[in-house]
């Protein structure tokens, strides 16, 4: 069973350039959440989609937007680099346990994609 | 929100327990206390999870105090390859949504020394 899978692992680009990045979720996971995580610092929330939608978003642009294809694969795309959009972008499927404890939920992370805009 | 407080750093001699403690004294009464570790460079693992009672799984043990105020996370025997950060995050709801969100904060660099 493959994990969680970024694509690209790196990528450079320039000031006011665009960016795609691409996830696929582990198997049997339809639930996509978008990581940035700067130099130092943890993880900060982007947005999560379910069912080809965004289901709630970070304190993040508009120049961050994404989209859930029906295959739960999921891109994250960001317009008009900055400098300070260099970071690692982290993708995480979720898997959803319901039990009588309510509702457990247990995110598997990908690897990453480091982005350097220059 | 509920919000983490973790020691910025911690050493541990290879061989013997590491103890990492984590604060959230903001914690309501049904959010979840989740324990991530991410080695340098790579994504974000995920470690174990607890509501109010203590838990283990073959990586570590959580443990919660009764009030839930605070937890620490034990691993029992550590190792060279268990240097990391660690964070301790508190799944709070988004109530708008109806979803869950997760807030990292620094989280705790433990080095194991051999």
């Amino acid at each position: 069973d493959a994990g969680v899978t970024q694509s690209p692992t790196h990528l450079i680009k320039t000031r006011g350039q665009q960016v795609t990045l691409r996830c696929s979720p582990k198997s049997g996971h339809d639930t996509v959440s978008w990581y940035q995580q700067a130099l130092g610092q943890g993880p900060q929330f982007i947005f999560q989609y379910y069912e080809e939608e965004e289901r709630q978003r970070g304190n993040f642009p508009d120049r961050f937007s994404g989209h859930q294809f029906p295959n739960y694969s999921s891109e994250l795309n960001v317009n008009a680099l900055l400098l300070g959009d260099s970071a690692l972008y982290l993708c995480a499927s979720i898997r959803i346990l319901r039990d009588i404890g309510g509702e457990q939920e247990t995110q598997y992370f990908g690897p990453g994609t480091r982005l350097l805009v220059l | 929100d509920a919000k983490t407080t973790q020691p910025t750093s911690m050493d541990c001699a290879e061989g013997r327990a590491a103890n990492l403690p984590c604060n959230h004294s903001t914690i309501s009464g049904n959010e979840y206390v989740y324990w991530y570790r991410q080695i340098h460079s790579q994504g974000p693992q995920y470690i174990i999870h607890g509501l109010k009672n203590n838990e283990t799984n073959e990586m570590a043990s959580l443990i919660i105090t009764e009030d839930r105020k605070s937890s620490t996370l034990i691993l029992p025997h550590a190792t060279l390859r268990d240097t990391a950060v660690y964070y301790c995050i508190v799944r709070g709801l988004n109530s708008t949504s109806g979803t869950y969100k997760y807030i990292f904060g620094t989280g705790t660099r433990l080095k194991v020394l051999a």
